[in-house]
């Protein structure tokens, strides 16, 4: 059975770009997260899809946001990028929306010069 | 404000010994706690998780005991293995409430020595 899979697994971008990255989770899994990890930060959870509808969302600005389409992968998009937005984006997919176990991609390194 | 706290960034065992690995948390919410093991520039491994309404699950090498009224969780490992060596995140959900979204605590780095 695939893993999550997240791409692309590396992007460097200038700041005031916008970027999209993207997350297909595990066949059957209805559910997917997107958490920041920073070093200063650590992980940090930015929002969560179900079946297309955002159910949870962190403490992020508007410049974060995503979608979710009806086969469950899902899309982030960060607009007007800044430096500090340079961290490891990580998508994580669930079965249900009922608290199970969260299975991890490999992550997107985003870099903001 | 920290809801999940992993107060020891380090840990160093020798191998065959056991590692224990503590995280405390604060919100009385939570009801469902994870562990998961994580390389540098890779994504975090799910080890074992545990319900609140149970105080200890094992799962091989891994066991994780709960302590809902000291609101604190350990995971064990034993017998440690220098493969183990990695950094070490509990997180916490409450299930009721926020499904899947998850809280990590800041991370334990385990060092493994042969």
């Amino acid at each position: 059975k695939a893993g999550v899979t997240q791409t692309p697994r590396y992007l460097i971008k200038t700041r005031g770009q916008q970027v999209t990255l993207s997350c297909s989770p595990i066949s059957g899994h209805r559910s997917v997260s997107w958490y920041q990890q920073t070093p200063g930060q650590g992980l940090q959870f930015l929002f969560e899809y179900f079946s297309e509808t955002q159910r949870n969302k962190g403490n992020f600005p508007g410049r974060f946001s995503g979608r979710q389409f009806s086969n469950s992968r899902s899309e982030m998009n960060v607009s007007t990028l800044e430096l500090g937005d340079s961290a490891l984006y990580l998508c994580a997919s669930s079965l249900s929306s009922l608290g199970t176990e969260a299975f991890f991609g490999q992550g997107t390194r985003l870099t903001v010069v | 404000d920290q809801q999940v706290k992993q107060n020891s960034p380090s840990l160093s065992v020798q191998e065959g010994r056991i590692s224990i690995l503590n995280c405390d948390y604060t919100n009385s919410m939570f009801d469902y706690f994870l562990w998961y093991k994580k390389y540098p520039a890779e994504g975090p491994t799910f080890l074992i998780s545990i319900s609140s309404i149970k105080d200890k699950n094992e799962d091989g090498r891994f066991t994780v005991f709960l302590n809902k009224s000291a609101k604190h969780l350990s995971l064990h490992i034993v017998p440690s293995q220098p493969g183990d060596s990695a950094v070490y995140f509990c997180a916490a959900s409450a299930r009721r409430n926020a499904g899947n979204m998850l809280t990590f605590g800041g991370g334990t780095r385990l060092m493994v020595k042969p």
